[in-house]
C-alpha cells in the first residue's frame, strides 16, 4: 500500500515563530488532506489540497502531486495550533479511504 | 450544522465482552469511513460505506469487527470478545458524496478493553 511519511515527527517553537511540516507519499494520488488533532482529540479539517496551493489565515499548503510531497506552513504561531499535524492520502473515483502519516507532534510555548 | 457524532466518548469493557460504538454522520452524507488510532499512531482505515452496503471492509483486522449501517445514516461498529489489544480510539468519519471528497471526523470512542 502506500506510505506517508511526516517530517519532523516533533516540532517546539516559541509563540510568534514559524514553521514548515512536511509530508512525503510514495504512489500517485488524487486526494490529499491536512487534519489538525487538537489535545481533546478532535480532527479538524485544514485543508484538502491535491495539487496547487491554498492558504487561509496564518495557514497556507502547497503539494506538488508530481514530486509526492505536500508541505504544511504555520505562520505567527500561537499556543492553539499545539497539537498533532497530520497529513492523508487518498484516491478519488475509488473507495476515498485514507492513508494516515504518523503526524508531526507541535509545542508552542508561550 | 451538527458535525459528524459518537457515543459513547469513553468505553471501558472486560475482556471477552461485545461492545457497540455508534456513528451519526452529517446529514445527507451518503459514505461513512470506521478508522481506529492507537496511541501515537494516525489513524487506519477499518471498514467504508457508501450507503447502505459495505462498499470495502478490507481494513478490518478479523471476523470479530463488524459494521453496519442498515438506513445509510447511522452506524454501528460491533466487536465480539473483545481483546487488550483493541483498546485504542474509534473514529468515524462522513463524506457527502461522490464528487466530494474531504471527510469529516467525528470525536471518536476511546475503548478501553482491560
Amino acid at each position: 500500500g502506500i506510505q506517508v511519511e511526516q517530517s519532523p515527527p516533533d516540532l517546539i517553537l516559541q509563540e510568534g515563530a514559524n514553521s514548515t511540516l512536511r509530508c512525503n507519499f510514495s504512489d500517485s494520488v488524487n486526494n490529499l488532506q491536512w487534519f489538525h488533532q487538537n489535545p481533546w482529540g478532535q480532527l479538524i479539517n485544514l485543508f484538502y489540497i491535491p495539487s496547487g496551493t491554498k492558504q487561509n489565515g496564518r495557514l497556507s499548503a502547497t503539494t506538488v502531486a508530481t514530486e509526492r510531497y505536500s508541505l504544511l506552513y504555520i505562520s505567527s504561531s500561537q499556543t492553539t495550533d499545539s497539537g498533532v499535524y497530520f497529513c492523508a492520502v487518498g484516491y478519488n473515483f475509488g473507495n476515498e479511504k485514507l492513508t494516515f502519516g504518523t503526524g508531526t507532534r507541535l509545542t508552542i510555548i508561550p | 450544522g451538527a458535525g459528524v457524532s459518537q457515543t459513547p466518548s469513553n468505553k471501558v469493557t472486560e475482556k471477552g465482552k461485545y461492545v457497540e460504538l455508534r456513528c451519526d454522520p452529517i446529514s445527507g452524507h451518503t459514505a461513512l469511513y470506521w478508522y481506529r488510532q492507537s496511541l501515537g499512531q494516525g489513524p487506519e482505515f477499518l471498514i467504508y460505506f457508501q450507503g447502505t452496503g459495505a462498499a470495502d471492509d478490507s481494513g478490518l483486522p478479523n471476523d470479530r469487527f463488524f459494521a453496519v449501517r442498515p438506513e445509510g445514516s447511522v452506524s454501528t461498529l460491533k466487536i465480539q470478545r473483545t481483546e487488550r489489544g483493541d483498546s485504542a480510539v474509534y473514529l468515524c468519519a462522513s463524506r457527502a458524496g461522490t464528487y466530494a471528497y474531504e471527510q469529516y471526523f467525528g470525536p471518536g470512542t476511546r475503548l478501553t478493553v482491560t
